[in-house]
């Protein structure tokens, strides 16, 4: 079955640490990808999303990803994280001409001032 | 220009009974998409409307229906409600059915008691 992995639940980082978040995801093939991020008490928001061309990808607020056709990643990262990224992340997956837009379980990152 | 509304906010129904949850889709959006969100996991897809039609739908059973309005408005129904069926329900618009940047509520929160 078609599916995304979030390989971690809770990450906690201090100011100015990098991060790098994984999102693994099953079947080949053609693939939109996205990262949305929800900050507490907030809705989900799109950071960034991949469906063709470079397969480094800029979003907002400084994250960047980067999708591997070879290894079915889009990891997510950002050089250094600030106490405002705390938040849980979402990686999703589109395949090909399906809309069902599958989300991993999600990643809490806390960030410590 | 407002984002993506749902209504209500929170909700608590019994075992047995039926829900309406209801969702006005952000301005110029014409595909509306439902999610459902078990704590301490990502969304799952439900079902897509688009053009007041169900154009996709998720592993969900019958008991979970829904509608689009012509304004783009829609509703999820769901009936014979179950204990499992506590859950954020999210809805998500977008101006084309592949997603390509979806905007998400704030969701309604069911409890099932």
């Amino acid at each position: 079955a078609q599916s995304v992995s979030q390989h971690n639940h809770h990450v906690i980082l201090s100011e100015a640490a990098s991060l790098e978040l994984g999102c693994n995801y099953s079947y080949g093939g053609t693939v939109n990808l996205f990262w949305y991020v929800q900050y507490p008490g907030q809705h989900l928001q799109l950071l960034l999303k991949y469906f063709s061309g470079d397969p480094l990808v800029k979003g907002i607020k400084g994250f960047e990803a980067e999708f591997i056709k070879s290894k079915f990643s889009f990891n997510l990262r950002k050089p250094s994280v600030q106490w405002s990224d705390t938040a849980e992340y979402f990686c999703a997956v589109n395949w090909g001409n399906n809309n069902d837009m599958r989300f991993g379980a999600g990643t809490r990152l806390t960030v410590k001032p | 220009d407002a984002g993506v509304t749902q209504s209500p906010t929170h909700l608590i129904k019994t075992r047995g009974q039926q829900v309406t949850l209801r969702c006005s889709p952000k301005s110029g959006h014409d595909t509306v998409c439902w999610y459902q969100q078990a704590l301490g996991q990502g969304p799952q897809f439900i079902f897509q409307y688009y053009e007041e039609e169900e154009r996709q739908r998720g592993n969900f059973p019958d008991r979970f229906s829904g509608h689009q309005f012509p304004n783009y408005s829609s509703e999820l129904n769901v009936n014979a409600l179950l204990l499992g069926d506590s859950a954020l329900y999210l809805c998500a618009s977008s101006l084309d059915r592949m997603n390509t940047e979806a905007f998400f509520g704030q969701g309604t929160r069911l409890t099932v008691v």
